[in-house]
């Protein structure tokens, strides 16, 4: 198993364009979520999802997007990107009824 | 809400040293208690938990004693090496299926 991948691995963008990350599991996981990573503050939750077709708003939710058609995918949207966005992004999945977070390597994202 | 607190880092420490990271939760309910790891340029990786109050996570020479009356799991090692730098995040999670909480994360550096 791969367990969870997220791709890419680092991307500089200017500020108001937009991209996806994305993010796969092969655990046949129910639970997907996205976090960021910033110095000080740990990790913040910013979409969840349950299932396919079930998302959710976690704790910094505003200026991403998310989608959940398969399983296997959770793509998170940055719809216009700006220099806050700047982080560390970190796609983790659990089984339905688990506890213990499987977490992908990390997305590195800067914001000019 | 779900909060936890862990010891402001970063910690260095000697090769061989003992190691405390203090981490205190406030939660409604029973939560299960976590440790992770963070290796530079990595994921998070579990490396502990517990799930019910006096229950002993224990990994790699790490331990960690779920207290109840005193809301704590204190992550503790008797003698760390290099290896174990990293980032060390404490969490919980509200039981199956629920939400999970994690500290700001206490960076660990073990020198030669």
């Amino acid at each position: 198993n791969a367990g969870v991948t997220q791709t890419p691995k680092f991307q500089v963008l200017k500020t108001g364009q937009s991209m996806t990350l994305q993010c796969a599991q092969d655990m046949n996981h129910e639970y997907m979520s996205w976090y960021r990573q910033d110095p000080g503050m740990g990790l913040r939750l910013i979409h969840y999802s349950v299932g396919a077709g079930i998302t959710d708003q976690g704790e910094v939710p505003n200026g991403y997007n998310v989608s959940r058609s398969t399983t296997e995918d959770f793509p998170l949207r940055l719809l216009s990107a700006a220099p806050s966005q700047t982080s560390v992004y970190f796609c983790a999945s659990r089984k339905g009824g688990g506890e213990t977070q499987y977490f992908g390597p990390g997305t590195r994202l800067l914001v000019l | 809400g779900n909060s936890v607190t862990q010891m402001e880092g970063p910690v260095t420490l000697s090769e061989e040293a003992f190691l405390t990271i203090n981490c205190t939760y406030t939660a409604t309910g029973y939560p299960s208690l976590f440790w992770y790891v963070q290796y530079p340029g990595e994921g998070l990786q579990l490396l502990l938990k517990a799930t019910k109050a006096d229950d002993k996570g224990s990994n790699k020479g790490f331990e960690a004693t779920y207290r109840k009356e005193t809301t704590s799991f204190h992550l503790e090692k008797g003698s760390v090496q290099v290896s174990d730098s990293a980032v060390y995040f404490c969490a919980l999670s509200e039981g199956p299926g629920g939400k999970s909480t994690f500290g700001d994360g206490t960076t660990l550096t073990v020198k030669p």
